[in-house]
């Protein structure tokens, strides 16, 4: 079966930019979406189809794949911005998650 | 606007049967895959499966085949999650999502989620 690969954290300076990668075989031949998920509350769809954003998801955050390597960038971190970040593929025909990333604002 | 407001927490004991439930509003209930999600507590993400409320079709993760039914009612915009016998590992966070498609497919509205508790 497919399987994503995610660090299990991240952390940057209030400010800076975030890179949350997401790894997988021939990633880039796929579709990656990213859900942003704040303690507490349910997951919330932050880019789709690789680069997309939804209506209402600020502009600093953008996403890329290619080759084994799909990456959510987020720019301009802030504290608002710490959260659980899990990707998302398709694989025949069924919903493979990552792990999830646990991204810190320092 | 798009909503999906699920049934509230249920406490229950081994071997006890449940349904819970995810009502969707705002939009053309029929016309949408609602999937399900499994989030035991302080770990990830995990995709149980999804249904069409149009005919019903339904696709299940591997993990779960067997271990849980969906079902939908689209009179009333409802999909259902059940258990027959519940476990204790059962004890997790479960939410229901609409799939969308624009290019592919991503998870575009979530529930707010209903945590289930299984606990003797």
């Amino acid at each position: 079966s497919y399987e994503l690969t995610q660090p299990l954290s991240v952390s940057v300076s209030l400010g800076q930019t975030a890179r949350i990668t997401c790894g997988g075989n021939y990633i880039g031949g796929k579709n990656v979406h990213w859900y942003q998920q704040k303690p507490g509350q349910a997951p919330v769809l932050v880019i789709y189809t690789d680069k997309n954003r939804p209506s209402g998801i600020p502009e600093r955050f953008s996403g890329s794949s290619s080759g084994n390597t799909a990456t959510l960038t987020i720019s301009r971190a802030q504290a608002g911005d710490e959260a659980d970040y899990y990707c998302h593929v398709w694989d025949s025909g069924t919903v493979v998650f990552g792990g999830g990333t646990k991204f810190t604002v320092l | 606007e798009v909503r999906l407001v699920q049934s509230g927490a249920e406490v229950k004991k081994p071997g006890e049967s449940l349904k819970i439930s995810c009502k969707g509003s705002g939009y053309d209930f029929t016309n949408y895959w609602i999937g399900w999600v499994r989030q035991m507590p302080g770990k990830g993400l995990e995709w149980m499966g999804m249904i069409y409320p149009g005919d019903s079709d339904t696709t299940y993760s591997p993990s779960f085949e067997g271990q849980v039914a969906m079902s939908a009612d689209k009179s009333i915009s409802t999909a259902y999650l059940q258990w027959s016998s519940l476990r204790a590992s059962d004890t997790a966070m479960y939410y229901c999502a609409r799939r969308n498609c624009g290019g592919d497919c991503s998870w575009e509205y979530w529930g707010q989620g209903t945590l289930v508790t299984v606990s003797s």
